[in-house]
């Protein structure tokens, strides 16, 4: 069963607006939640991460916002830039075990 | 610092035969996982290792896949006999801290 769901598969955005990723996820257990980018033919990075203390973390171009009640979070990329265009994976876990599940990845073109 | 080095980088099989991924973790790092990506989908955990013993291997089909970590360093991970549904990008990480995975390229397999 899906525990962290990405329902966009793809976001095409325009050089210099905002870039919107959302994601859900069913497991009351998480408390920790990353997200990651992936190129081509490369292994995903980490990008930026917020525990479940806190409802927002910024880190230059890109925040996250973590809504609890709702067991939402989105990335938000502002301005976005040509060499964002990659694949973003949501991910989260629990201390339970600190075991990272996946969502399938919102793909973002940014055109120029 | 070096990154996890995974190989091969691709990999052609047919059906029913064996394979062999190899993984390198980043030195230091006690903790090593093996991750399966099906396209179109996020990385599923198969196994964790914490130095040399399994933490987690509930995820993987132990009637065809076996990993190993010997001298809890490089690890290896096997698949025999291979079916058309392995086909998949197989992920090696590594880690330090709890909540601080790092990806190698990956090994795509082909299953003809």
């Amino acid at each position: 069963d899906q525990q962290v769901k990405q329902n966009s598969p793809s976001l095409s955005v325009q050089e210099g607006r905002i870039s919107i990723l959302n994601c859900d996820y069913t497991n009351s257990m998480f408390d920790y939640f990353l997200w990651y980018k992936k190129y081509p033919a490369e292994g995903p990075t980490f990008l930026i991460s917020i525990s479940s203390i806190k409802d927002k973390n910024e880190d230059g171009r890109f925040t996250v916002f973590l809504n609890k009640s709702a067991k939402h979070l989105s990335l938000h990329i502002v301005p976005s830039q040509p060499g964002d265009s990659a694949v973003y994976f949501c991910a989260a876990s629990g201390t339970a075990d600190y075991k990272l599940s996946f969502g399938a990845g919102t793909t973002v073109t940014v055109r120029a | 610092e070096a990154g996890v080095a995974q190989s091969p980088r691709y990999k052609i099989i047919e059906k029913r035969q064996s394979v062999a991924f190899w993984c390198n973790p980043i030195s230091g790092h006690a903790t090593l996982y093996w991750y399966q990506q099906i396209l179109g989908q996020g990385p599923k955990l198969l196994i964790q290792f914490q130095n040399n013993g399994v933490v987690d291997d509930s995820q993987l089909p132990k009637d065809r896949f076996s990993a190993e970590r010997l001298k809890g360093v490089d690890s290896t991970l096997k698949i025999q006999p291979a079916k058309l549904e392995d086909s998949a990008v197989y992920l090696c990480a590594s880690s330090f801290a709890v909540n601080e995975q790092f990806f190698g390229p990956g090994t795509r397999l082909t299953v003809l």
